[in-house]
């Protein structure tokens, strides 16, 4: 079955340091999707990437989708305390259900 | 509050008692999906409806586990026989058409002693 795979597992640092996360799909994916769950939390759409290549972003954030349409990136410019939280990325699988990556969790520090 | 709406937010209940959840979707989102999430990995696909019909199901729901959505409205998941391995957060899901952006509820917190 499709696995999706996110390096690293763990991430600390130092606010104002930047951040990525990377995510690696076992195939071919029609879309990526990102999520956001902050500790004791539900997860919270991010963004949705489509088309190869696509780069997308948000703010500090910064998203990509790889030519070949199985991975992904996050990239957090300068982060701050308000982005500590775990944060996935999720590709529909057989019809639209959601295969969610292992997850990179942040941790910022002050 | 139009987002998605699950209770209880947390259940506490011993080995082999039965428990039931509830979703409220987001009004007029069509798809409705069931995840379940343990502690430090990412949510996994449980089952998901279209209206009220209940289209797949993963191999991780055992015959113990039914889902039910019978006005295409809310849906509810009930677990009999719990075990302490159904300890998890239960998350659900919901989206206007397939393939579009699935938001997800608070979940519900289920500990089983």
């Amino acid at each position: 079955g499709q696995q999706v795979m996110q390096i690293p597992q763990y991430q600390h640092v130092q606010e104002g340091e930047d951040f990525t996360t990377y995510c690696n799909s076992s195939t071919t994916l029609s879309n990526i999707q990102w999520y956001k769950q902050r500790p004791g939390g539900h997860p919270v759409f991010l963004i949705q990437l489509v088309k190869s290549g696509e780069v997308k972003k948000q703010k500090r954030l910064t998203f990509q989708f790889g030519e070949a349409k199985k991975n992904s990136s996050l990239h957090i410019t300068a982060t701050q305390t308000t982005d500590v939280g775990t944060y996935f990325c999720a590709g529909p699988w057989n019809t639209d259900k959601l295969i969610f990556g292992t997850g990179t969790r942040l941790q910022v520090f002050p | 509050d139009t987002g998605v709406s699950q209770n209880p937010r947390h259940k506490i209940t011993k080995r082999g008692q039965n428990v039931t959840f509830r979703c409220d979707p987001i009004s007029e989102h069509n798809r409705l999906y069931w995840y379940r999430q343990t502690l430090g990995q990412g949510p996994e696909f449980l089952t998901y409806f279209q209206n009220e019909a209940q289209l797949e199901k993963s191999r991780l729901l055992s015959d113990r586990f039914s889902a039910e959505r019978p006005k295409g409205s809310f849906s509810t998941l009930e677990i009999q026989r719990t075990e302490q391995g159904d300890s998890a957060m239960y998350l659900c899901a919901s989206s206007l058409d397939p393939g579009m952006t699935q938001y997800f509820g608070p979940g519900t917190r289920l500990l089983v002693l």
